[in-house]
């Protein structure tokens, strides 16, 4: 099946400080890419939809100038966490779809494998 | 607006018993519905899905689930379990009428006893 890779899986960064994660698609091209914030013991909340060549759409209630984000290719969305606070200490997963699918809702999203981000 | 409820967030089961997670949604309109697996630090892994067509779908590792629109259920079972099957266990639903976004239910934890 087609693979995405999250990178890093697990950050620990300092108060204040940037952290960028990446997600890839390894083996399609994916038009779109959602990305979810996981809380310990609790569901996925997506948080935006990010399309590539264009700006994102976040959710209700999600900072879009907190939760960077950018699809510059077809393969790669980047979410960057700006000026981490221990309140944004949560498991982060992307999801992508392949493209050409886009209008389909019964099409498989493919997950990366998520990315810890620990704020100290 | 679509919605989806999980009966239980946690579920203990012995080797060799049968494994049911129940899954409601709500829906205006015809849903896709999806069962998703994760293990501990780990993305999620798509067990089976429904679309359209038959209303009993059989996934991965012997799970299958069924479709009843009557009970806006979507069921997941697996007739014996296995150890490897402790995991977390997502139900999710898609519209295209909602940008083919899921939604996911608060989870299901299955725990196996040997």
């Amino acid at each position: 099946g087609a693979v995405v890779s999250q990178h890093p899986s697990w950050v620990i960064c300092k108060s204040g400080t940037s952290v960028k994660i990446e997600c890839r698609s390894l083996d399609f091209q994916a038009t779109t890419m959602f990305w979810y914030r996981q809380f310990p013991k609790q569901s996925l909340m997506l948080m935006a939809t990010s399309n590539e060549g264009s700006k994102a759409t976040y959710e209700q209630g999600v900072e879009k100038d907190k939760f960077l984000i950018n699809h510059a290719s077809l393969t790669l969305s980047t979410l960057t966490v700006t000026s981490a606070h221990p309140e944004d200490s949560s498991f982060y997963i992307c999801s992508a779809r392949p493209a050409g699918q886009g209008a389909k809702g019964n099409t498989e999203a493919f997950f990366g494998q998520g990315t810890r981000l620990t704020v100290v | 607006a679509q919605s989806v409820t999980q009966l239980g967030s946690h579920v203990s089961v012995s080797e060799g018993a049968l494994v049911l997670l129940r899954c409601n949604y709500s829906s205006s309109v015809p849903p896709y519905l999806f069962w998703y697996v994760q293990y501990p630090n780990q993305g999620l892994q798509l067990l089976l899905k429904y679309t359209t067509g038959a209303t009993l779908v059989k996934g991965i590792n012997g799970f299958e689930a069924e479709f009843k629109k009557s009970e806006t259920s979507f069921h997941l079972t697996k007739p014996s379990a296995h150890m490897s099957d402790a995991a977390e266990y997502f139900c999710a639903v898609s519209l295209a009428l909602a940008g083919n976004k899921l939604t996911f239910g608060g989870g299901t934890r299955v725990l196996v006893k040997p």
